[in-house]
């Protein structure tokens, strides 16, 4: 069945870049999604990229995708301490019709240390 | 727009009580989404909404679970007979669908519904 992976945590230090990792198993996911979870919160959406693309670049944000090994990765330039959040990977297939289609890794929390 | 809020931000109850947890939506949104989330995992669909109808349920959504959309606005998700495992935080999410043949869909979530079963 389809799946998303991403390993659990991450720790950068400040100013660094951080590079978070996601593998997915639906070949037929047309859009790719990275949500951010602060605690205590819902999910925000942070960028998507489409499935034609292999980059997407939004200020500090850069989505890879590598559709051959499916394999999405999303940097952080220059992270802050507000960056500390739990990023999820999320796919969603193409034409569909139901949002069950939606599919979200574990998430991978990211913590900064000065 | 003040986005999708829920109510309430927490719920405390015993096993076997009845709960009901209500999503606002983005007032234009004619999709709403319910999702389950606990500790350590994503967010698993339970279910969604495309105005007032009912388009499909997980098959996680058990018969205690029932969910309304009364009149394409706001929605409602009662447990009945709650048990220890129902504990989780319960996320509603809205869009907008747009036309046919738009599959991107963006999802705006609320900041949940804590249920605690004890």
């Amino acid at each position: 069945g389809e799946d998303v992976e991403q390993s659990l945590f991450l720790s950068v230090r400040e100013g660094d870049s951080s590079v978070i990792n996601c593998t997915y198993t639906d070949s037929s996911s047309t859009y790719l999604y990275w949500y951010k979870q602060e605690p205590g919160a819902g999910l925000q959406l942070l960028t998507y990229i489409f499935s034609n693309m292999d980059m997407k670049q939004d200020q500090r944000l850069t989505v890879l995708l590598n559709k051959k090994d499916k394999h999405l990765s999303l940097r952080i330039a220059d992270t802050q301490t507000g960056d500390s959040a739990i990023y999820f990977c999320a796919e969603t297939g193409e034409g569909y019709s139901s949002a069950s289609k939606i599919i979200f890794g574990s998430g991978t929390r990211l913590s900064i240390r000065p | 727009d003040t986005g999708v809020s829920q109510d309430p931000r927490h719920k405390i109850t015993k096993r076997g009580q009845n709960v009901t947890f209500r999503c606002d939506p983005i007032s234009e949104h004619n999709r709403l989404y319910w999702y389950r989330q606990t500790l350590g995992q994503g967010p698993e669909f339970l279910t969604y909404f495309q105005n007032e109808a009912q388009l499909e349920k997980s098959r996680l959504l058990s018969d205690r679970f029932s969910a309304e959309r009364p009149k394409g606005s706001f929605s409602t998700l009662e447990i009945q007979r709650t048990e220890q495992g129902d504990s989780a935080m319960y996320l509603c999410a809205s869009s907008l669908r747009g036309p046919a043949g738009t599959t991107n869909e963006k999802l705006f979530f609320g900041s949940g519904t804590q249920l605690s079963v004890l």
